[in-house]
């Protein structure tokens, strides 16, 4: 059971470029989330998809767009990188948003040149 | 949304009791407390969750007065791999509003 994966581990960008994050969950969990942490802080929410189908807006959407892509699967899409971005991303899900637990994946540690 | 405030950092020795406060003044009636637990270049990981009295589990115990404007993470007898991150959350069960994480406290523990 592998529990949250995400893909890639490690990414290098050049300003203007773009990128998807990959997430997928195999808890069969309805709601599925992006955070984003930066060095000394805590977890911002980016977006997150209450379940398969919808999707809405944290406390730092700006520079993203997500796609719920089916119930196991939730990409987080930079479309044109910026510096301000450089941040550890991290997926989690939870079986509901109702006050349910999260789990995290491992998280993708990104560099925007 | 209920702002929490927890200290920044924390030293303890192995094997002492170790408490961390989380003030949560403008706690609303629906809103359950969370703690979560975050080693370096991990997602964090779910500790405990309660709304009122005390709560235990085979990791830690959590303790909310009757007000519930703060809640104690106690962490018992603690070792060198309960250096962390901890968290303090707050929020209603019916919406998102549980899912914002604050600054934390680092936990150190030292030999």
């Amino acid at each position: 059971n592998a529990g949250v994966t995400q893909t890639p581990k490690f990414q290098v960008l050049k300003t203007g470029q773009s990128m998807t994050l990959q997430c997928a969950q195999d808890m069969n969990h309805n709601s599925m989330y992006w955070y984003r942490q930066d060095p000394g802080m805590g977890l911002r929410l980016i977006y997150y998809s209450a379940s398969e189908g919808t999707t809405d807006k944290g406390e730092v959407p700006n520079g993203y767009n997500v796609s719920r892509l089916n119930k196991r699967e939730f990409s987080l899409r930079l479309e044109s990188a910026a510096p301000s971005q450089t941040s550890v991303y991290f997926c989690a899900s939870s079986e509901g948003l109702s006050n349910e637990k999260l789990f995290f994946g491992s998280g993708t540690q990104l560099s925007v040149l | 949304l209920a702002k929490t405030t927890q200290p920044i950092s924390m030293d303890s020795y192995e094997g002492q009791e170790v408490n961390i406060t989380c003030s949560h003044n403008n706690i609303a009636t629906n809103d359950y407390i969370t703690w979560y637990q975050q080693f370096p270049s991990q997602g964090p990981r779910f500790i405990i969750q309660g709304y009122k009295t005390k709560v235990t589990n085979e990791v830690a115990s959590l303790f909310i007065p009757a007000d519930r404007k703060s809640s104690t993470l106690s962490l018992p007898r603690v070792s060198l791999s309960d250096t962390a991150v901890y968290y303090c959350l707050v929020g209603d069960p019916t919406g998102a509003n549980n899912l914002f994480f604050g600054t934390g406290t680092r936990l150190t523990v030292i030999p």
